[in-house]
């Protein structure tokens, strides 16, 4: 069974300071990996997608990183704002399937 | 371009009852998916429409169904309702689902049931 395992479940931090968030697959054979974010009582966003070719992909103080061969991912978020309080979240997909594996989610708080 | 609607957004239902919920996708995909979402289990998929035809399911029983009109439009449909239906049930769409196109999440509808 194909499993996305995200983790910390959740982490506070200091507004300003950074993060790094990890997202661990069994997907298999792999196609891209997705992270999402997640405000409140919204639908998830997408931050990046990144296929087994790509390493490092940012999306403004974003910065995710793949290593396809560990099936290992990363989230960094630099400077942290309070707007970015969500969970974030971490969806594999398998190649030629459509179906996607999500993991849990890591919820993050920023605090003032 | 419009993103992802849903409708309602919120709604509250009694255990036993049905309910519909509908999403409109982004002008010109044509791939809908439904994705129930609650806190300990997180995001589940449900099913995918794709040019009116069901194309994957989820692991759901057969009290959730869903389809899809010719306008790519769907609705998505609950039958007898039970106290653990209660969750956040989104709508993505893309232009032609499958693994490497991007998806586009709606708001979602807030589903009580009591």
């Amino acid at each position: 069974k194909n499993q996305v395992e995200q983790s910390p479940q959740s982490l506070i931090i200091l507004e300003g300071k950074n993060c790094t968030l990890q997202c661990n697959y069994t997907v298999s054979p792999f196609s891209n990996l997705r992270w999402y974010k997640q405000d409140t009582g919204r639908g998830p966003v997408s931050l990046t997608i990144m296929t087994f070719s790509e390493n490092t992909k940012s999306n403004g103080r974003y910065t995710a990183t793949l290593d396809a061969d560990t099936k290992q991912s990363s989230l960094h978020i630099t400077a942290s704002q309070l707007s970015d309080s969500a969970s974030y979240i971490c969806v594999v997909s398998e190649m030629n399937d459509y179906k996607l594996s999500f993991g849990a989610g890591t919820t993050v708080t920023v605090r003032a | 371009k419009a993103g992802v609607t849903q409708t309602p957004r919120y709604l509250i239902k009694t255990r036993g009852q049905q309910v519909t919920l509908s999403c409109s996708p982004i002008s010109g995909h044509r791939s809908v998916s439904w994705y129930q979402q609650t806190p300990g289990q997180g995001l589940q998929f449900l099913f995918e429409y794709f040019s009116e035809t069901q194309r994957n399911k989820g692991n759901f029983p057969g009290r959730f169904s869903g389809r899809q009109f010719s306008n790519s439009r769907s609705e998505m449909n609950v039958s007898t309702l039970e106290l653990g239906d209660s969750a956040l049930y989104l709508c993505a769409s893309s232009e032609s689902g499958g693994a490497y196109y991007e998806q586009y999440f709606g708001p979602g509808t807030r589903l009580t049931v009591t």
